[in-house]
């Protein structure tokens, strides 16, 4: 069983549309994360969300935004998408202050 | 805004012992010292964490100063499938709910036969 899981795995698009990449943990873990991984690298927190409120946001462009439904899923829409929004993407979850854990990430292309 | 120094690169013979250095002088008391891997095009795996005490477990050991100032990853026997990228992490707490880990650059790790 996958601990955190993100879909879809790749996601190819052109520039203006709106897409979502979804996330799930099974580890009854209360926080969720999503951080970007630019093409030098970088990784960088976007958002986290703790018992489904908002309590990190990293001066991220309006067009992201997350939802988190529930505790186990924080999904992030993006709109009209950008040349510049191509990285990847990386899920995570813990418990409170402790051990975050990542999924396996979602590697976004805009063309 | 990291704020963690590390080499960008090491080598280390398999079987031999790594020990990737990181330096992080401007710690604050509560904050942790994390340590995670990456290897290509995998998401960010846990390896070990610390607040002032050495840690061991099955992965590795942490050894951190007694200042605080620097600590250093040993992965006792490295092996090729330990070939990856090694972040060294400082961990802020936020408002007492979940945490932010501030990433640098990171230590590319190559473990060679």
């Amino acid at each position: 069983d996958t601990a955190v899981s993100q879909t879809p795995k790749y996601l190819v698009t052109q520039m203006g549309n709106d897409k979502s990449i979804k996330c799930e943990q099974n580890l009854g873990h209360d926080t969720m994360y999503w951080y970007k991984q630019d093409s030098k690298k970088f990784l960088k927190i976007m958002f986290s969300y703790n018992n489904k409120e908002l309590i990190i946001n990293e001066t991220v462009p309006n067009r992201f935004s997350p939802k988190s439904p529930d505790k186990a899923h924080l999904n992030l829409h993006i709109n009209s998408l950008e040349l510049g929004d191509s990285a990847v993407y990386f899920c995570a979850s813990s418990r409170g202050q402790a051990t975050a854990f990542f999924g396996q990430g979602t590697r976004l292309t805009v063309v | 805004d990291a704020k963690t120094t590390q080499p960008p690169s090491m080598d280390c013979a398999e079987g031999r012992a790594a020990n990737l250095p990181c330096n992080h002088s401007t710690i604050s008391g509560n904050e942790y010292v994390y340590w995670y891997r990456q290897i290509h095009s995998q998401g960010p795996q846990y390896i070990i964490h610390g607040l002032k005490n050495n840690e061991t477990n099955e992965m590795a050991s942490l050894i951190i100063t007694e200042d605080r100032k620097s600590s250093t990853l040993i992965l006792p026997h490295a092996t090729l499938r330990d070939t990856a990228v090694y972040y060294c992490i400082v961990r802020v707490p936020v408002y007492n709910q979940g945490g932010k880990l501030i990433f640098g650059q990171g230590t590319e790790l190559s473990v060679k036969p």
